[in-house]
C-alpha cells in the first residue's frame, strides 16, 4: 500500500541552525501539506502545496519557512533560523485533490532545537 | 473562523465495552467533510472514519461509527467492542471544502483514550 515517507525521523539542531525536512508524498497525489504538533497539543496546520505553488499557510508559517518541490517526488519544509519553540513533531500529507480528500499523513519529524 | 472542540480531554473503557467520543465544530460553510483520526503512541496519523456533511447516512466503518448531527454542529465517534490497540489520542477534524486548492485539516484538542483490560 502506498504510503508517506518521511526523513529523518528525529533531527536535534542548534538554535538559528537551518533544517530541512523531507517528505514523499504518494506518487498520485497532488496536494500536499505540512502539520505542526508541539509536545502534548493539538495538529495545525502550517502550509498547503498544489500546482507547484503555496495555495495557503497559516500564521505559524512566516517568513522562516519554506517549502519546496525540487525534482517532483520529494516535498520539503525548510526552517532557516531554528528557534527553541520550534521543537516539534512534523507531518508531511498528501491528497489526491477534489473527490478524495482525505489526507493520508507521514509519520513524523521529530524536530528537536536545543 | 472554523473550530473543532473536543470537550473530553481523557476517557477510558473497558474492553469489549462502548465507548463514545464527542466533537463539535462551529462554521457557516455548508459544503465540508469531518474526520477522525487515531494516534496510537507510534505517534502516526491513522484515518478512523470520515463523514461527508452533505450524506445525511451515519458513516460506520467496522467497529467504528459517527453520529453526525449537523444541525446541533454535532459529530461523536463511537467505538463498539472496544479492543486494547484502540488506545490512543484521537483527534476530530473539519475541511472546508469551499476553498480551492486546499483541503486542510482543523484539528480539535483530542481526547485520549484508553482501554482497560
Amino acid at each position: 500500500e502506498p504510503e508517506v515517507t518521511q526523513t529523518p525521523s528525529h533531527q536535534v539542531t542548534q538554535m538559528g541552525q537551518e533544517v530541512i525536512l523531507r517528505c514523499v508524498p504518494i506518487s498520485n497525489h497532488l496536494y500536499f501539506y505540512w502539520y505542526r504538533q508541539i509536545l502534548g497539543q493539538k495538529v495545525e496546520f502550517l502550509v498547503s502545496f498544489y500546482n507547484n505553488e503555496i495555495s495557503e499557510k497559516s500564521e505559524i508559517f512566516d517568513d522562516q519557512f519554506s517549502v519546496e518541490r525540487p525534482d517532483g517526488s520529494n516535498f520539503t519544509l525548510k526552517i532557516r533560523s531554528t528557534k527553541l519553540e520550534d521543537s516539534a513533531m512534523y507531518f508531511c500529507a498528501s491528497s489526491r485533490g477534489i473527490m478524495n480528500t482525505e489526507a493520508f499523513f507521514g509519520q513524523g519529524t521529530r524536530l528537536t532545537v536545543v | 473562523a472554523q473550530t473543532v472542540t473536543q470537550s473530553q480531554p481523557e476517557m477510558s473503557v473497558q474492553e469489549a465495552e462502548t465507548v463514545t467520543l464527542s466533537c463539535t465544530y462551529d462554521t457557516s460553510e455548508s459544503n465540508y467533510y469531518l474526520f477522525w483520526y487515531k494516534q496510537p503512541p507510534s505517534r502516526q496519523m491513522i484515518l478512523v472514519i470520515r463523514q461527508e456533511a452533505y450524506k445525511q447516512q451515519n458513516a460506520t466503518e467496522n467497529r467504528f461509527s459517527v453520529n453526525f448531527q449537523k444541525a446541533a454542529k454535532s459529530f461523536s465517534l463511537k467505538i463498539s467492542d472496544s479492543q486494547l490497540g484502540d488506545t490512543a489520542m484521537y483527534f476530530c477534524a473539519f475541511m472546508d471544502l469551499s476553498m480551492p486548492g486546499t483541503y486542510k485539516y482543523i484539528f480539535g484538542t483530542g481526547t485520549r483514550l484508553k482501554v482497560l483490560a
